[in-house]
């Protein structure tokens, strides 16, 4: 039971290219997430998705796009990659069907650099 | 709307003494807090959670919180800190029938020997 897992650990891309993270759950939870963190800024949404087949944007969704491929995998794709996206991109899934009550549970994170 | 401040950025104690890290927020709706802690260059892990039980709630590793909603508060404590304890600690705060999560800004809690 690997719970949440992310790939790659670790990029570096050029502005203007681009990439897509990857997570995968076992744990059969419905809702996954996409959160970044900056340095003094704990982490922020980007996107969520309450179940297979549904996204929704969060808090800080621009210059980002995400496909809930199916049950168990949720990626985070980068169209055009710039500097101020060079941050840590964590992955988190939880059950959902508990109204907000339920726990996450996260990946070990992808830390990107944008040069 | 939610927001949650930590009052701290770090905190510094001696092992063996208290753990305070503070954590005050704002809900315009019934909230679920969190306390979650993160190990260097680790992801995220759960220590405790309020959903509108008991006020007082009791995590992993001795950690504790009380929900005071009068005071808009949810602090974290521990009555003795563990070296191993040295780690950042993040409030969140989430409306309860919502998926939006809000982080505070997190505490970085150094152990002295």
């Amino acid at each position: 039971n690997a719970g949440v897992t992310q790939t790659p650990k670790f990029q570096v891309l050029k502005t203007g290219q681009s990439m897509t993270l990857q997570c995968a759950q076992d744990m059969n939870h419905n809702s996954m997430y996409w959160y970044r963190q900056d340095p003094g800024m704990g982490l922020r949404l980007i996107y969520y998705s309450a179940s297979e087949g549904t996204t929704d944007k969060g808090e800080v969704p621009n210059g980002y796009n995400v496909s809930r491929l199916n049950k168990r995998e949720f990626s985070l794709r980068l169209e055009s990659a710039a500097p101020s996206q060079t941050s840590v991109y964590f992955c988190a899934s939880s059950e959902g069907g508990l109204a907000g009550r339920e726990t996450q549970y996260f990946g070990p994170g992808t830390r990107l650099t944008v040069l | 709307a939610q927001s949650v401040t930590q009052l701290d950025s770090h905190v510094s104690v001696s092992e063996g003494t208290p753990v305070l890290l503070r954590c005050n927020y704002s809900s315009s709706y019934s909230p679920s807090l969190f306390w979650y802690v993160q190990h260097p260059n680790k992801g995220l892990q759960l220590l405790l959670k309020y959903t509108s039980a008991a006020t007082l709630v009791k995590g992993i590793n001795g950690f504790e919180a009380e929900f005071k909603k009068s005071e808009t508060s949810f602090h974290l404590t521990k009555p003795s800190a563990h070296m191993s304890d040295a780690a950042e600690y993040f409030c969140v705060v989430r409306v309860t029938g919502g998926f939006k999560t809000i982080f505070g800004a997190g505490t970085r809690l150094f152990v002295k020997a």
